[in-house]
């Protein structure tokens, strides 16, 4: 049964850069798609992009100009990185894999909360 | 960006009862819609996908229809375990994107 597990510092401050890593365990990174979802009360879930096991990547319009993916399947890992954050970038940061690129999320990880504080 | 619109957003039922929440689409999205069910505390989990196939360890209880912008999702006689968030999630075009989420609440 595929795991996956985000970590990452709980803590980041105004205008530096927020790095996550998900971890996956009992499957492969290969031949899926990992998309970064982040979630408030406020905005609710908001789709951050994609990487695809060969490295292609799709990110979302309103991030794009933030965010690098990354995915290092020797060690079935996958990276985010999200520059310049503001408080607005507060919010749990989940993985999760889908068998295509548009094909619905079959497994989630549990989520790891980050704040942006000064 | 294609828009979902739930509703409601608080649904309060009593055990027993049956519940129907709705996803509305800003534009079709054929079958392309996920339901997800997100407990507290926990990661949200498929319930649905291609909009009425039921994934795997949901029981027949859950049913879910629609296709282009109207969508509808019935829990049949609530259980305690059904207590909770469910979203929907369009992926027919890009950037994907959620409903807001309706709760389930204990009446």
């Amino acid at each position: 049964q595929v795991q996956l597990r985000e970590s990452g510092p709980g803590l980041v401050k105004t205008s530096e850069t927020l790095s996550l890593t998900c971890a996956v365990s009992g499957g492969s990174i290969s031949p899926y798609y990992w998309s970064w979802i982040r979630q408030t009360p406020e905005k609710g879930l908001e789709w951050i992009g994609f990487i695809f096991y060969s490295g292609t990547t799709h990110y979302n319009p309103s991030l794009k100009s933030r965010v690098t993916m990354s995915v290092d399947t020797y060690n079935d890992q996958l990276s985010l990185r999200l520059t310049s954050v503001t408080a607005a970038d507060t919010a749990v940061y989940h993985c999760a894999r889908h068998a295509g690129a548009m094909t619905a999320f079959d497994k989630w990880g549990p989520g790891t909360v980050v704040t942006v504080s000064s | 960006e294609i828009v979902l619109t739930q509703s409601p957003a608080t649904l309060s039922v009593s055990p027993g009862e049956g519940a129907t929440l709705s996803c509305r689409a800003s534009q079709s999205v054929n079958s392309n819609l996920a339901w997800f069910q997100q407990m507290p505390g926990q990661a949200p989990r498929l319930l649905i996908s291609g909009a009425s196939t039921r994934a795997t360890g949901f029981p027949a209880r859950f049913s879910a229809s629609g296709s282009g912008t109207e969508f509808t999702l019935t829990i049949s006689s609530l259980q305690s375990e059904d207590f909770a968030v469910y979203y929907c999630q369009q992926y027919y075009d890009w950037p994907l994107t959620f409903g807001g989420g309706t709760k389930v609440e204990i009446k």
